[in-house]
């Protein structure tokens, strides 16, 4: 089946880029996604990228995809202390528009 | 931006008793609900499709006697857990999906049974 596989601990410095990386198995998917999980809550969406797309821009965000080799990363510039959470990466195929997701990479910003 | 909301967001049930949990998407219609199940510090795990009108999709191993799923409406979906355990306890997310195959999460209910 589909899998998606993350590291699972980033620390940065405040003021600092991180680069988040997340890696999947199903040349399929057609919609890649970030989501942020802070804690005790939900999912937030934070930016989804068409497969036929290579990067998406987003105010302090930057999504990369590289097809070939499957490879999604999200990268936050200026990170900020408000940043500290979990960020999920999440693969969207044409199964009945269901989404895999990553475990998780837990983002700690240091000040 | 789509938001869903989820009712209650925190319960406490005893053991052997049903807890029903609400999700629902305000201001947008959601063809498709999904409900996952998170346990601390993990990935989420889909429990479930559903579409609005038919009959859940359970994931392998998920027991659909157990998690009753209905989607009553375009804007409705309920999880009910019966005859719950302690086991049972854990963060329950739905999320909607629009047919551009967009999908917005719920803030999450936190289950737990003594």
């Amino acid at each position: 089946g589909e899998d998606v596989e993350q590291s699972l601990f980033l620390s940065v410095r405040e003021g600092d880029s991180s680069v988040i990386n997340c890696t999947y198995t199903d040349s399929s998917s057609t919609y890649l996604y970030w989501y942020k999980q802070e804690p005790g809550a939900g999912l937030q969406l934070l930016t989804y990228i068409f497969s036929n797309m290579d990067m998406k821009q987003d105010q302090r965000l930057t999504v990369l995809l590289n097809k070939k080799d499957k490879h999604l990363s999200l990268r936050i510039a200026d990170t900020q202390t408000g940043d500290s959470a979990i960020y999920f990466c999440a693969e969207k195929g044409t199964n009945a528009g269901k989404s895999t997701f990553g475990d998780g990479t837990t983002l700690t910003v240091k000040p | 931006g789509a938001v869903v909301s989820q009712h209650p967001s925190w319960v406490i049930c005893k053991s052997g008793t049903s807890v029903k949990i609400e999700c629902r998407s305000l201001d947008f219609q959601a063809t498709t609900m999904f409900w996952y199940r998170q346990f601390p510090k993990q990935s989420l795990m889909l429990m479930a499709t559903s579409n609005e009108g038919s009959k859940a999709t359970y994931e392998q191993g998920v027991e659909k006697d157990k998690f009753l799923i209905n989607h009553a409406s375009l804007t409705l979906s309920t999880l009910t857990v019966t005859s719950a355990h302690p086991e049972d306890s854990s963060f329950y997310i739905c999320s909607g999906g629009t047919v551009s195959y967009e999908q917005y999460f719920g803030p999450g209910t936190r289950l737990t049974v003594t």
